[in-house]
C-alpha cells in the first residue's frame, strides 16, 4: 500500500483554468515536497514545505499538518504546465515516500 | 547552472546481461540517491549515499544490484543479471546533506530489458 495518496490520478484542463492537486499521507512528517516531472523523465523540485503556504509565480503549495494533507494549486494554467506532479513526504523516521503522481494535461 | 549528470540516457539490454549506470552529482553535494521509477508510479529509493558511505540500501535487491560511490563523488549502479522486471527509469539525485535539503534530479536512464 502506498502511504502517500495523490488525487486525481489524471487531470485535463483548459488553458486558464485553476488547477488543484491533492496529496494525503498517513503519519507525522518532517517535510513535504512537490515535484514536477516532464515527458522524458526529468524531475524538478517545485516546493519543500513543512507548514503553511509557499508561492512561486503561478504555483501555490499549502499544507495542513493536522489533517495530513497538502495541495498544489496552479493559477491561470498553461499548456506548458502539462506534466506529472509528484508529492513526496519525508517521515519523521527519515524515510521518504513518493506518491504515484498526477498527470496534468492543459489544453489550449 | 550546475546539474546532475547521468549516462547513458537510454539503454536496451537482453535479460541475463549486465548493465551499468553512471551518475555525477552537483559538486559539493554530500548525499546521492538512486531511485527506480516504474512507469505510472512514483520513484522508489534504491540506495542513499552520504559521501562514500551507504546510508540506506534496504530496498536494493542485493542479489543482482550493486552501487558504489568510491571517492564520494560520482556513483555507479550495476545490475547483473538484468531481468525483464528491471525495465524502468533509473533516476539519480543529489542534495547538499540529506533529505532536509532540496534534491536535484538528473535526467534519468531509461532501461528496457528484452
Amino acid at each position: 500500500k502506498n502511504e502517500v495518496e495523490q488525487s486525481p490520478q489524471n487531470l485535463t484542463a483548459q488553458e486558464g483554468e485553476f488547477i488543484t492537486i491533492n496529496c494525503s499521507y498517513s503519519v507525522g512528517i518532517s517535510a513535504l515536497h512537490w515535484l514536477q516531472q516532464h515527458p522524458g523523465g526529468g524531475i524538478v523540485s517545485l516546493f519543500m514545505l513543512s507548514s503553511g503556504k509557499k508561492k512561486h509565480g503561478r504555483l501555490i503549495a499549502t499544507i495542513n499538518i493536522q489533517e495530513k494533507h497538502s495541495s498544489l494549486h496552479i493559477t491561470a494554467s498553461h499548456p506548458r504546465d502539462s506534466a506529472v506532479y509528484i508529492c513526496a513526504v519525508l517521515y519523521n523516521n527519515n524515510d521518504m515516500r513518493f506518491g504515484a503522481g498526477t498527470r496534468l494535461t492543459v489544453k489550449p | 547552472e550546475a546539474e546532475v549528470a547521468q549516462s547513458p540516457r537510454y539503454k536496451i539490454t537482453e535479460k541475463s546481461q549486465a548493465v551499468a549506470f553512471w551518475c555525477d552529482p552537483i559538486s559539493g553535494h554530500a548525499t546521492l540517491y538512486w531511485y527506480r521509477q516504474i512507469l505510472g508510479q512514483g520513484p522508489e529509493l534504491l540506495v542513499q549515499f552520504q559521501d562514500e558511505s551507504v546510508v540506506d540500501d534496504s530496498q536494493l535487491p542485493k542479489d543482482r544490484f550493486s552501487a558504489e560511490r568510491l571517492k564520494g563523488v560520482d556513483s555507479t549502479l550495476k545490475i547483473q543479471p538484468a531481468e525483464l522486471g528491471d525495465s524502468a527509469m533509473y533516476l539519480c539525485a543529489s542534495s547538499l546533506a540529506g533529505y532536509s535539503y532540496e534534491q536535484y534530479f538528473g535526467p534519468g536512464t531509461r532501461l528496457t530489458v528484452t
